[in-house]
């Protein structure tokens, strides 16, 4: 079926950059999203990758590599607000349309 | 533009009973997804509808339903509540359900404790 790995956690300082990875298996693919949820928070939308190479948003950068059914999220001059839990979402055939996540990974960032 | 609310913000229940959760999308969104959210499982796939009708619809036991309204307001019902449906129940909404349309806005989600 669908399912996405991501590393469960990741530490860092502040200041460093920090790569997120995911790697995803679904039959049909319809694009690559990140999502940042803070503690007691809603999850919020930071990127979508459809084609394969790096999107960058600020302190932020998500790459796919479709042939490799892998994608990451990079996040760069680290902050402690950067401290959240990041989940890759993928839309694939098994689901029909249907935005699937997974587990997440918690970013400790210390200073 | 108002975000995506969702009614009760707290929940608690007592096995055996039944609950039923509201979600009211951004304004113009047709579509409407939501989650169960508990610890370590990440966020869970329950239901997708799109005016009106139900897409998709995630691995959850038939006592986890929903609906969608003209309006796109949604509600989910979860009947004869077992101690392990305690989680945070999120609402979604976007645009469409294909490409950057798919990009989903969330509530701030249900939390639901049974006891």
């Amino acid at each position: 079926g669908q399912s996405l790995e991501q590393p469960s956690e990741v530490t860092a300082v502040e200041g460093a950059i920090v790569q997120i990875n995911c790697t995803y298996q679904t039959s049909g693919f319809y694009g690559l999203s990140w999502y940042q949820q803070h503690d007691g928070g809603a999850p919020t939308f930071l990127s979508y990758n459809a084609l394969d190479g790096l999107e960058e948003t600020g302190r932020f950068s998500s790459f796919l590599s479709r042939s490799d059914s892998y994608g990451y999220l990079l996040l760069q001059e680290l902050q402690m607000k950067d401290s959240a839990s990041y989940f890759c979402a993928v839309r694939g055939n098994q689901a029909g349309t249907a935005l699937i996540f997974g587990k997440g990974t918690t970013l400790s960032v210390s200073s | 533009k108002a975000g995506v609310t969702q009614t009760p913000r707290y929940l608690i229940k007592t096995r055996g009973q039944q609950v039923t959760l509201s979600c009211s999308p951004i304004s113009g969104h047709r579509s409407v997804s939501w989650y169960q959210q508990t610890p370590g499982q990440g966020l869970q796939f329950l239901f997708e509808y799109f005016s009106e009708t139900q897409r998709n619809k995630g691995n959850f036991p038939g006592r986890f339903s929903g609906r969608q309204f003209s309006n796109s307001r949604s509600e989910m019902n979860v009947s004869t509540l077992e101690l392990g449906d305690s989680a945070l129940y999120l609402c979604a909404s976007s645009l469409g359900t294909s490409g950057r349309a798919n990009r989903k806005y969330f509530g701030p989600g249900t939390r639901l404790t049974v006891t």
